[in-house]
């Protein structure tokens, strides 16, 4: 199993629409959770991070975290074509060498006209 | 504020060459990252220093691989001899914390896409 999984995609959705983007991790001891996106040809960065069960809101994107089902989730509302990018989950979780963030092989989301 | 600065931004080699590749952090961040990402994958980190120490090496190969931070700041990575699986894109980042269970907020360079052909 995965440390971090993502569904590879592509996602497609409509512009305005709600996309939704999951991952699961398999540490149960994991603390802290991050989404990232990445254009085609260009670096990741950082757009979200949550620590908490529930939901964290910031603009048009929303993160979802359920630890006792491991798993997080950002959803991005009125979705527009600038969203069209890779959209990275990233745990931090714990090896030898202390806290490590790992990432998942990232989820393509297209956002169509 | 400047960001994370990576040279070159392009390489081409032979296999068996050698490459390094040269990273400059934000000013003030003591944590600095290597990360490899192939296409179509996340980044793998390769090693984590704080400061001049390198806390996580564990995925690092170190039979072809090194890496130093002198002083703390700029750090190079160096591949000696290249294999034809060595392509893809070397990212580095930094951040001003890390180790801690809620340190993830990392600040990534342009990369460096090396070609081994």
């Amino acid at each position: 199993q995965k440390e971090v999984e993502q569904n590879s995609g592509p996602l497609s959705v409509p512009e305005g629409a709600i996309a939704s983007l999951n991952c699961t991790y398999s540490d149960r001891g994991s603390q802290s959770f991050f989404w990232y996106r990445q254009y085609s040809g260009k670096s990741p960065e950082l757009i979200m991070f949550i620590y908490s069960n529930g939901d964290k809101e910031d603009g048009r994107f929303t993160a979802q975290l359920n630890k006792a089902s491991q798993y997080v989730s950002l959803l991005i509302r009125d979705s527009q074509p600038s969203d069209s990018a890779t959209y990275l989950c990233a745990v931090n979780i714990l090896t030898g060498g202390g806290n490590k963030l790992t990432f998942g092989t990232g989820t393509q989301l297209k956002v169509e006209l | 504020e400047a960001g994370v600065v990576q040279s070159p931004r392009y390489k081409i080699i032979e296999k068996k060459q050698p490459v390094a590749f040269w990273c400059n952090p934000i000013s003030g961040h003591n944590t600095l990252y290597w990360y490899l990402q192939n296409l179509g994958q996340g980044p793998e980190l390769l090693i984590r220093y704080e400061n001049e120490e390198a806390v996580d090496d564990s995925q690092l190969p170190k039979d072809r691989f090194s890496a130093e931070r002198l002083k703390g700041v700029d750090s190079t990575l160096k591949i000696q001899p290249a294999e034809l699986g060595d392509s893809a894109v070397y990212l580095c980042a930094s951040s001003q914390i890390a180790g801690t269970s809620y340190s993830g907020e990392l600040f990534f360079g342009e990369g460096s896409r090396l070609t081994v052909l």
